[in-house]
């Protein structure tokens, strides 16, 4: 079975500090790895996915299989990144997703 | 629509009451998800619909929930007798294949069993 683990509930920076928030996995195969993102009152939407290995909003992650982990990083945080993250896996040819628990990154000034 | 349509926003009903969520997909996608979150946790999944067909109902917890699409669109998740641990905010998503593609979600509803 697949598993997903987001080690921190909260994590709160400064203004223009580097991010990474931090995502590990268990799967024993190929997995593909999704970060979703939901800011405060909107509803969950896709940051990025590994296989278009693009940034978005100034966020990159990359596949370690060999640490088995999908790190979400930034450079400089921004107020506007304060929102909840999710970290996520579909296994195989199944289509559902499995999620972490989430991280609730806070950037404050 | 615009997106993933998903009604009541709010629903509080009794324990042991039948209660009916209502999911409206973005026009034109075939695959649908359910999916429920409880306080302090992600998502976890439900149901997933391919068309009309259930492709994968691994995650309902009992047989208290069921879940329909009979025309390949809008999707209603049933649950009997509720019961207070059914409290949680119910999601539904919809992609335009499944596979891996992106997951587009609606607001939820939040359903509190008293």
């Amino acid at each position: 079975a697949q598993r997903v683990t987001q080690p921190e509930k909260l994590l709160s920076v400064f203004k223009g500090a580097p991010v990474e928030l931090k995502c590990n996995y268990s799967y024993s195969g190929s997995p593909e790895l999704f970060w979703y993102v939901q800011y405060s009152r909107q509803r969950l939407q896709l940051l990025l996915r590994h296989i278009s290995r693009e940034s978005i909003k100034g966020f990159t992650a990359d596949l370690n299989k060999g640490e088995t982990s999908f790190h979400l990083k930034k450079p400089f945080a921004q107020e506007e990144d304060s929102a909840m993250y999710y970290c996520a896996l579909t296994a195989g040819t199944a289509s559902k997703l499995t999620f972490g628990t989430g991280t609730r990154l806070q950037v404050t000034l | 629509g615009a997106g993933v349509s998903q009604t009541p926003s709010n629903k509080v009903t009794e324990k042991g009451k039948y209660v009916e969520l209502r999911c409206d997909p973005i026009s034109g996608h075939t695959a649908l998800y359910w999916y429920r979150q409880s306080l302090g946790q992600g998502p976890e999944f439900l149901i997933y619909f391919q068309g009309t067909g259930a492709a994968d109902d691994s995650g309902l917890p009992n047989d208290r929930f069921f879940a329909v699409r009979p025309e390949g669109s809008v999707s209603t998740l049933k649950i009997q007798r509720t019961e207070r641990g059914d409290s949680a905010v119910y999601l539904c998503a919809s992609s335009s294949t499944g596979g891996g593609s992106p997951l587009h979600f609606g607001n939820g509803t939040r359903l509190t069993v008293t």
